[in-house]
């Protein structure tokens, strides 16, 4: 079975402080994904890498940043963090080819103080 | 930024009763259309990827339909039961292998 972890099921943090988001899938996918899902507009994506060292922008990617120093680890950063970064965030991993099917986490629900 | 939508956003059917809902997306430059269902506390998981015009697909009571040509999929449910409660995401596969999600139908099952 894909497994998909994220460092925290919740996270509760202070507005300014810089943030990390963990995510480490055990399938060998060159791809992983950040997302975020708010009431009412589905799961949208801020950054995304096709490989380790590489990154590439989604449709959000304002005030957050990514790391991908080894291929099962990809990390979401909040600079300083806001209230409205206050969100679900899910990261998915997935392959490079076929149907391009994504394997998600279980999320880690972070509120901004 | 691509348009993806889904119809209802949310739904309440009786245990036993079948039911269905639709996703919409851009008919130019297909690549495949998935669905997943996310149960609360759960991670979303993959039920469907669908590629062809025509194409449908089942799995158990869980059967989905593709028309590539005028831009919609519908997502069924026949005798639904309250495990399948749950938000069902479709998503579109756009180029450069990214994903583009629905906001998403969130389906209770009453008892």
């Amino acid at each position: 079975d894909v497994k998909v972890t994220q460092s925290s099921r919740y996270l509760v943090k202070r507005t300014g402080e810089k943030v990390f988001l963990e995510c480490v899938q055990d399938m060998d996918h060159e791809n992983m994904f950040w997302y975020r899902q708010d009431p009412g507009l589905g799961l949208r994506l801020i950054y995304f890498s096709y490989d380790v060292k590489m990154k590439e922008k989604g449709d959000i990617p304002e005030g957050y940043s990514v790391s991908r120093e080894k291929k099962e680890r990809f990390s979401l950063i909040l600079e300083s963090a806001s209230t409205n970064q206050t969100s679900m965030y899910l990261c998915a991993s997935g392959t490079g080819q076929g149907t391009y099917e994504q394997y998600f986490g279980p999320g880690t629900r972070l509120t901004v103080t | 930024i691509l348009n993806v939508e889904q119809s209802p956003q949310s739904l309440h059917v009786q245990e036993g009763d079948s039911t269905n809902f639709t996703c919409s997306f851009p008919s130019s430059n297909f690549y495949a259309l998935h669905w997943y269902r996310w149960e609360t506390a759960k991670s979303p998981e993959a039920l469907f990827v669908m590629t062809l015009n025509g194409d449908e697909k089942k799995k158990g009571r869980i059967s989905a339909t593709l028309n590539t040509k005028e831009g919609y999929s519908y997502l069924y449910i026949k005798g639904s039961q309250p495990e399948d409660s749950a938000t069902y995401l479709c998503a579109f596969l756009q180029g450069a292998q990214k994903l583009v999600f629905g906001q998403g139908t969130r389906l209770t099952i009453n008892p």
